[in-house]
């Protein structure tokens, strides 16, 4: 079983549409999790981090964290076309300096 | 602040030839990776350093060496390319102590 699963996709989704994005792990030490946008010839940028289980929202995004299900998520309400690119999840064991483990990226569409 | 810049944005190699892949940052971490990332792959490390004068090897290191002489810089070589190298090579620095990763734009690198 890999480290991190993530569904590539692609997903499509019309304009203004609430967007579910998913990732789960199979080693319940990871501690930090990162949501990353990476557009088409761009490199990953950060956009959301959580440390605990739960909910933490960035406005239009939603993170959500479940330890017990080793489960995380990115929720994107009113999608944009801009929205338009490749998410990745990421995990980190401590702050040691331990290489992230990255999914492999869910492709997402957002048609206008 | 630029962040994490990378030189040069694209080469093109011929098998057995060697170059260098430079990554410089201007926000004073002390940890820096480099990824290569291929298609339904994923961003795979390759090598990292925790620090100035220190180097580790990664999931996929072979044919791979790095130098981190100073602490703002991690450099990349490819000794004798081979045409599995043709990647897109991303380079990273970690914030402490939230662990963060924040990347460049990425070198693309054909070797024929």
């Amino acid at each position: 079983q890999k480290e991190v699963e993530q569904d590539p996709g692609p997903l499509s989704v019309p304009e203004g549409a609430i967007v579910s994005l998913n990732c789960t792990y199979s080693n319940s030490a990871f501690q930090y999790f990162m949501w990353y946008r990476q557009y088409s010839r761009k490199g990953p940028e950060l956009l959301m981090y959580t440390y605990s289980s739960g909910n933490k929202e960035d406005g239009r995004f939603t993170a959500q964290v479940d330890k017990s299900s080793k489960y995380i998520s990115l929720f994107i309400r009113d999608s944009q076309p801009s929205d338009s690119a490749t998410y990745l999840c990421a995990m980190i064991l401590n702050q040691a300096g331990t290489a992230l483990i990255f999914g492999k990226g869910t492709t997402l569409s957002v048609s206008s | 602040n630029a962040g994490v810049t990378q030189t040069p944005k694209f080469r093109v190699l011929k098998t057995g030839q060697s170059m260098t892949l430079l990554c410089a940052q201007d926000m004073n971490h002390e940890y820096m990776y480099w990824y290569r990332q291929d298609p339904g792959m994923g961003l795979r490390l390759i090598h990292y350093s925790v620090g100035e004068g220190t180097t580790a090897k990664g999931e996929v290191p072979d044919g791979y060496n790095v130098s981190r002489l100073k602490k703002q810089n991690f450099l990349l070589g490819l000794e004798s390319a081979a045409p599995s190298q043709t990647s897109v090579y991303f380079c990273a620095s970690l914030s402490l102590p939230y662990g963060t990763q924040y990347f460049g734009p990425g070198t693309r690198l054909l070797v024929l």
